[in-house]
């Protein structure tokens, strides 16, 4: 049963940047793909972008085109998202998510959540 | 992109009682080769990640109770919970997998209470 665990909540001041991380467990990381989805309060969840491990190539939401960066380490089953110039209204919960590896599919399992604040 | 508009945003419904959640794509999300709808339904409650419900726009997720059900096919998906239970309050979202290379995208939201 693969299961994701995600980085602590952090706090940050506008125009600085924040890394999550994700890590599995419970399963082959190369065996499939991680997407990145937020909510901010009050909102819907937001797909980011996501990255195949296997081949190390990543998809991003045309909205965080140039300012969201995700990887994978695949020796320790890692994937991260990282994002840029962050604005006070990307206050939100940021999750990983699987996905199946051979084609678009549905978001099973998903990671806890962090929360990132972007306050000054 | 394609665009997921759920209906209605918000609905309360009696203990016990049946509630309906549509979900319209802007485009049809059929792939023809397979007759499949690649449309999920997911349930999110409050301090907790979202939950699969159903995948393929009809197939329960593993553990999922059978009170559960989604239907319908290109442009128009609904998710249907018979019997309503307390723990059923929760916020549902559609989802579409479509796209190729993967531009997913959900709908707005249908909060769910109890009346």
């Amino acid at each position: 049963q693969v299961q994701l665990v995600q980085s602590g909540a952090e706090v940050k001041k506008p125009g600085s940047s924040v890394k999550v991380s994700c890590k599995a467990s419970g399963g082959t990381f190369t065996n499939f793909a991680i997407s990145w989805v937020r909510r901010a309060p009050g909102q819907g969840l937001e797909w980011m972008g996501g990255i195949i491990p296997i081949f190390g190539r990543a998809y991003y939401a045309q909205k965080f085109q140039g300012r969201v960066t995700i990887t994978a380490d695949e020796a320790t089953s890692t994937a991260y998202m990282e994002l840029n110039s962050l604005r006070s209204e990307e206050t939100a919960v940021y999750y990983c998510a699987r996905n199946s590896l051979v084609a678009p599919s549905w978001f099973d399992p998903w990671g806890q959540g962090t929360l990132v604040t972007v306050s000054s | 992109d394609i665009v997921m508009t759920q209906s209605p945003e918000f609905l309360a419904v009696p203990l016990g009682e049946r509630a309906t959640i549509n979900c319209k794509s802007s485009q049809s999300v059929l792939y023809s080769s397979s007759n499949k709808n690649p449309l999920a339904w997911y349930q999110q409650k409050p301090g907790q990640p979202p939950k699969l419900l159903i995948y393929w726009a009809s197939t329960r997720a593993s553990g999922v109770p059978d009170r559960f059900s989604g239907s319908g096919s290109e442009t128009d998906f609904t998710l249907t919970i018979n019997s309503l239970q307390a723990e059923d309050v929760a916020v549902y979202y559609c989802q579409q997998y479509y796209s190729s290379p993967p531009m997913y995208t959900f709908g707005q939201g249908t909060k769910l209470e109890i009346k």
